[in-house]
């Protein structure tokens, strides 16, 4: 158990609609990291926050966004969705964001009708 | 050209084994590099991470990094069933405070009884 949880497990949801994902990062963590999975792509870096502020980005979707509350835990929002963006959503966390070591949760898994 | 390139496999081995796992890349501005261990449905863990050429030990586990090939491997030693799993190479740009981890797409690992 790395200390990371995300929720929920699993998220069936149809074209067009809006989900948010949602991770609480290892206690102490202050960084936290939303990469997506699929199997065509890999693990694909998406964003990154620091203690609730965007602190860079990677192959993120306009249709996506992500914040960071003031308690840490963070969210990941996916709108418009369409039948590519099914794939594992993981969030890590790490303890200042500028460390190597990242610490993975067990994963979203969404699937788009 | 991907930054990182991994062989998919999958790996078939018998219990005892020793596996090799390798990486190449082309971005000669990664500093950091790990190994991370996934098992199916699961979220990626950090085996191993090192920042200079030559090799790491860790238990049954050696990384080596040869920086001048650009070339990444994982040694398991004496190769369980439990080890059985995805493995993923991993590489940090550090740039302007943050990093960005870039992965590969992964080597399935099978180790028979």
């Amino acid at each position: 158990d790395s200390g990371v949880t995300q929720t929920p497990k699993h998220l069936i949801t149809a074209t067009g609609q809006r989900v948010t994902l949602r991770c609480s990062p290892r206690s102490g963590d202050l960084s936290v990291y939303w990469y997506q999975q699929s199997l065509d792509q890999g693990l694909q870096f998406l964003i990154q926050y620091y203690n609730g502020e965007e602190r860079a980005k990677g192959n993120i979707l306009e249709r996506f966004s992500a914040q960071q509350f003031p308690d840490l835990h963070s969210e990941l929002n996916l709108s418009s969705l369409e039948l590519g963006d099914s794939a594992l959503y993981f969030c890590a966390s790490s303890v200042r964001g500028t460390q190597e070591t990242q610490y993975f949760g067990p994963g979203t898994r969404l699937l788009v009708l | 050209q991907k930054e990182v390139e991994q062989d998919p496999g999958p790996l078939s081995v018998p219990e005892g084994a020793i596996v090799s796992l390798n990486c190449t890349y082309s971005n000669s501005a990664f500093q950091y590099f790990m190994w991370y261990r996934q098992y199916s449905r699961k979220g990626p863990e950090l085996l191993m991470y090192t920042y200079s050429s030559g090799n790491k030990e860790d238990g049954r586990f050696t990384a080596q990094v040869d920086k001048s090939s650009k070339y990444i491997s994982l040694f398991i030693r004496d190769s369980q069933p439990s080890d059985s799993a995805t493995y993923l190479c991993a590489m940090n740009l550090m740039n302007t405070g943050f990093q960005k981890l870039v992965f590969g797409t992964g080597t399935r690992l099978l180790v028979s009884p």
